[in-house]
């Protein structure tokens, strides 16, 4: 059982459909990630959120849009989204200034869009 | 510009050797981390060892060890006496601006390893 639990572990929805992940933890850590894994192409990181503060936005659509209400939840809306964002979506949290314990990582959810 | 490298998709070890898993890197921040991760089949990421860009020693964890060659870039991740458990992907990653509240940390393509009995 990992120290980050992610929400529903699988997804698939339509073009048209909301749907939200969700990311929790329990580590005490300040920070939290959302990775974004497709097939054959290196992690690509889409926020960062340190003390509940957004501090990186990687060029991610808007059809994208995450939310941290506090330090140990984190979410990720999604509304019309292509076929094209179908991936595995991977939530991390880590403590800022303890840069020597990697990441904590989730399950992760894997996001079908039909 | 591609900032991690891992030059290797696949690689095959017979159980009980080892084996040395690539990773190049490009930076021009002095104080940065490397990171190795593991991802199974069940697609959580686990991570493994860390070296600090600072740091004189190699670092080294269990089975793990981590050959840093600073002047050439390298971060090689070293599984010594690899079990049939360690089949799986593994990621080189690194974080920039260690000190200074960088919060970014990006990953290489990765290397699927194979451990045959």
């Amino acid at each position: 059982e990992t120290g980050v639990t992610q929400t529903p572990r699988h997804l698939v929805m339509g073009m048209t459909n909301k749907k939200s992940l969700k990311c929790e933890q329990h580590l005490g850590h300040n920070a939290m990630y959302w990775y974004k894994q497709s097939a054959k192409k290196p992690l690509e990181l889409m926020f960062v959120y340190s003390l509940e503060e957004r501090v990186e936005n990687n060029s991610v659509p808007s059809r994208f849009s995450p939310e941290c209400p506090n330090s140990s939840h984190l979410f990720l809306h999604l509304h019309t989204l292509q076929p094209e964002d179908s991936a595995l979506y991977l939530c991390a949290s880590s403590q800022d200034h303890q840069a020597n314990y990697g990441y904590t990582f989730g399950s992760g959810t894997r996001l079908t869009v039909v | 510009a591609q900032k991690i490298t891992q030059t290797q998709p696949g690689m095959f070890v017979q159980e009980k050797e080892a084996v040395t898993l690539d990773c190049t890197y490009d930076t021009s921040d002095p104080s940065y981390g490397l990171f190795w991760y593991k991802q199974p089949s069940s697609g959580e990421m686990i991570f493994l060892i860390y070296q600090g860009s600072y740091d004189q020693q190699n670092a080294t964890e269990g089975r793990y060890s981590l050959n840093f060659q600073k002047a050439r870039k390298s971060a090689n991740l070293v599984i010594s006496a690899s079990q049939l458990g360690d089949s799986a992907m593994y990621f080189c990653a690194m974080r920039e601006g260690l000190y200074t509240g960088g919060f970014k940390t990006i990953f290489g393509a990765g290397t699927r390893l194979f451990v045959k009995a």
